[in-house]
């Protein structure tokens, strides 16, 4: 068990550019979470798949972002011309799937700056 | 839809004294609940879970919390701060409905002083 692995640790981009970031799962689980947290606040819910299925999306969630777990292993969070409101901490969890094992494992996140 | 409240965004203690870390939440259903912590420039980290179990639920590092239904509450506890337990808070909810979405409250920054 190596911990859920995020890449890159941190990303500068200027506004208008598109920027990806991976997660790495624990490998036996079958969920996975996107978040994203600014300064002072509670992490926001993005959305998460269950194996390679995408099951939920935050309906704040603009039409720039999109997320893919193209095998239901590793996952890419992509933005499209990146806004400077788009800077926070953009955070990975995975979870297990057995019945009252659900808990989230956290990944140590990706700071994005848009300047 | 499931929410959480955290009703004190800062609390401060004195080393040794008890912590107390209120939470409300709101659910459809019958809810998971957690409390995460999260040190400075570090990840966040599971304090403790309810699941329908006991209603009392002891977590790590000396840490408690109660469900109580009637109340939609799950304060988080701990008999005697330490400075090492200085840290953000944060109470989650996923409702049990079926859909495994956590959401997560605004946080309870815990100041411990000497």
């Amino acid at each position: 068990d190596t911990g859920v692995s995020q890449d890159p640790r941190h990303k500068i981009t200027k506004r208008g550019q598109n920027v990806t970031f991976r997660c790495d799962p624990i490998s036996e689980h079958n969920r996975l979470y996107w978040y994203r947290q600014t300064l002072g606040q509670g992490p926001e819910f993005l959305t998460y798949f269950q194996n390679e299925a995408q099951l939920e999306k935050s309906r704040l969630l603009s039409d720039r972002f999109s997320a893919e777990r193209p095998k239901g292993s590793f996952s890419t969070l992509e933005i499209q011309r990146t806004e400077q409101g788009d800077s926070a901490m953009y955070l990975c969890a995975s979870s297990p799937l057995e019945g009252g094992k659900e808990k989230l494992f956290f990944g140590s996140g990706t700071q994005l700056s848009v300047l | 839809a499931q929410s959480v409240t955290q009703l004190d965004s800062h609390v401060s203690v004195s080393e040794g004294t008890p912590v107390l870390l209120r939470c409300n939440y709101s659910s459809s259903y019958s809810p998971s609940l957690f409390w995460y912590v999260q040190h400075p420039n570090k990840g966040l980290q599971l304090l403790l879970k309810y699941t329908s179990a006991a209603t009392l639920v002891k977590g790590i590092n000396g840490f408690e919390a109660e469900f109580k239904k009637s109340e939609t509450s799950f304060h988080l506890t701990k008999p005697s701060a330490h400075m090492s337990d200085a840290a953000e808070y944060f109470c989650v909810v996923s409702d049990g409905s079926g859909t495994y979405k956590y959401i997560f409250g605004t946080g309870t920054r815990l100041k411990v002083l000497a």
